[in-house]
């Protein structure tokens, strides 16, 4: 299966900073690779999908880029509402994987 | 809007067997793909199993083959999935997710999850 590894685990950002996130996999997975957003007791929230198109109603703060192995998920100035875990997960290949999640939080 | 609503969740005993289901509105049931994901306490996401739109085509997480079946009725828009011979590392929130509109297994819609405790 593809190993998908996120780095860092934890990222301590203030209000208003950019936070960049990282996404490696095991193997190329071309550009079938998807964002989301984790908030405790939500549903998991799709943010960006085929690396780089944002989901409907996902703001312009959020953008994504990569292909083939390396990926990244870029917040342009972090509002509050953004502190959160962050997973990646690749659609390349059965079985669908994901990474291991980055915590972004309050500096 | 789309709306996935999963119940079945609980406190199993290891060894026993549990059905989850996942009710599907807003959206045409029958011509979406539909997807498991669960994420154990304080843990990260991990993909289960996903069902085709018409039941045909089933594909499975290695930990969980031979033991989790996923299935559906789109006669009643309702997403199952059946564990067999539960395990301690079968803990876990269980989502169910839709298949995002687009090329490729990205999941645009997820359920608020089912808690599988399982504990003697």
């Amino acid at each position: 299966e593809v190993v998908m590894t996120q780095s860092p685990a934890t990222l301590s950002v203030s209000p208003g900073e950019r936070a960049t996130l990282s996404c490696r996999a095991s193997q190329s997975v071309s550009s079938n690779l998807a964002w989301y957003q984790d908030k405790s007791g939500q549903a998991p929230r799709l943010l960006v999908y085929a690396a780089s198109t944002r989901a409907t109603g996902v703001p312009a703060r959020f953008s994504g880029s990569g292909s083939g192995t390396e990926f990244t998920l870029t917040i342009s100035s972090l509002q509050s509402e953004d502190f959160a875990v962050y997973y990646c997960q690749q659609y390349n290949n059965w079985p669908l994987t994901f990474g291991g999640g980055t915590k972004v939080e309050i500096k | 809007q789309v709306q996935l609503v999963e119940s079945g969740g609980g406190v199993v005993q290891p060894g026993r067997s549990l059905r989850l289901s996942c009710a599907g509105s807003g959206f045409i049931f029958s011509s979406n793909d539909m997807h498991w994901v669960r994420q154990p306490p304080g843990k990260g996401l991990e993909w289960v199993a996903m069902i085709s739109y018409d039941g045909s085509s089933k594909h499975y997480a290695d930990s969980v083959k031979g033991r989790f079946t996923i299935s559906r009725d789109n006669s009643k828009n309702t997403l199952y999935v059946q564990i067999n011979s539960l395990r301690d590392e079968d803990t876990a929130v269980y989502y169910c997710a839709k298949k995002g509109t687009g090329v490729g297994h990205f999941l645009d819609s997820w359920g608020q999850g089912t808690l599988v405790t399982v504990s003697s």
